[in-house]
């Protein structure tokens, strides 16, 4: 099957600071990305969806300024959390889907704000 | 609104053991039906899938029955092998076309000892 890979695959920040995560497909063109986030025994809660070139869709509840998502290409959308807090602690995963019906997912990226 | 419930783990079999992980679902529609496998270190990968009802999706030994009188898609296989030890998830998708949003469940984590 097709290859996401995510960067980094953890990181730990100071409060305040942002974090940009990279979301890469490997041997496909994902014309469109999403973007997800779990907690601890809980379900992937989508965040947002990503199209190349516009502006990112974002479920109810997510903010748009805290969570910026940019898909400048057909390979690559970077999700960057701003001023993060220590709520903002999770593991965040990233799927592309190309023209075929089936998204492939990233391995995550573990997120840990103190 | 859309809903994914499954069984929770943690579930521990012993290799040949027969495996069922329940899931239900709540949906308007007619869904789509997934099961997603997530291996340690590794990102969500797809393992089977049922597009209408009756339908049974199969791979790698693995089973699932779309159930619309029941909203089940439990997953079942004969003969567990230690190489099938990973996180379980199941998962609908209610849009038409192949950039629906999915709705995952919590996950199932199984553990397959020798």
């Amino acid at each position: 099957g097709a290859v996401v890979s995510q960067h980094p695959s953890w990181v730990i920040c100071k409060s305040g600071t942002s974090v940009k995560i990279e979301c890469r497909s490997l041997d496909f063109q994902a014309t469109t990305m999403f973007w997800y986030r779990q907690f601890p025994k809980q379900s992937l809660m989508l965040m947002a969806t990503s199209n190349e070139g516009s502006k990112a869709t974002y479920e109810q509840g997510v903010e748009k300024d805290k969570f910026l998502i940019n898909h400048a290409s057909l390979t690559l959308s970077t999700l960057t959390v701003t001023s993060a807090h220590p709520e903002d602690s999770s593991f965040y995963i990233c799927s592309g889907a190309g023209t075929e019906e089936t998204q492939y997912f990233g391995p995550g990226t573990r997120l840990l704000v103190l | 609104g859309n809903s994914v419930t499954q069984m929770e783990g943690p579930v521990t079999l012993s290799e040949e053991a027969f495996l069922t992980i329940n899931c239900t679902y709540t949906a308007t529609g007619y869904p789509s039906l997934f099961w997603y496998v997530q291996y340690p270190g590794e990102g969500l990968q797809l393992l089977l899938k049922a597009t209408k009802a009756d339908d049974k999706g199969s791979n790698k030994g693995f089973e699932a029955t779309y159930r619309k009188e029941t909203t089940s898609f439990h997953l079942e296989k004969g003969s567990v092998q230690v190489s099938d030890s990973a996180v379980y998830f199941c998962a609908l998708r209610g849009l038409a076309g192949s950039q629906g949003n999915l709705i995952f469940g919590k996950g199932t984590k199984l553990s397959v000892k020798p």
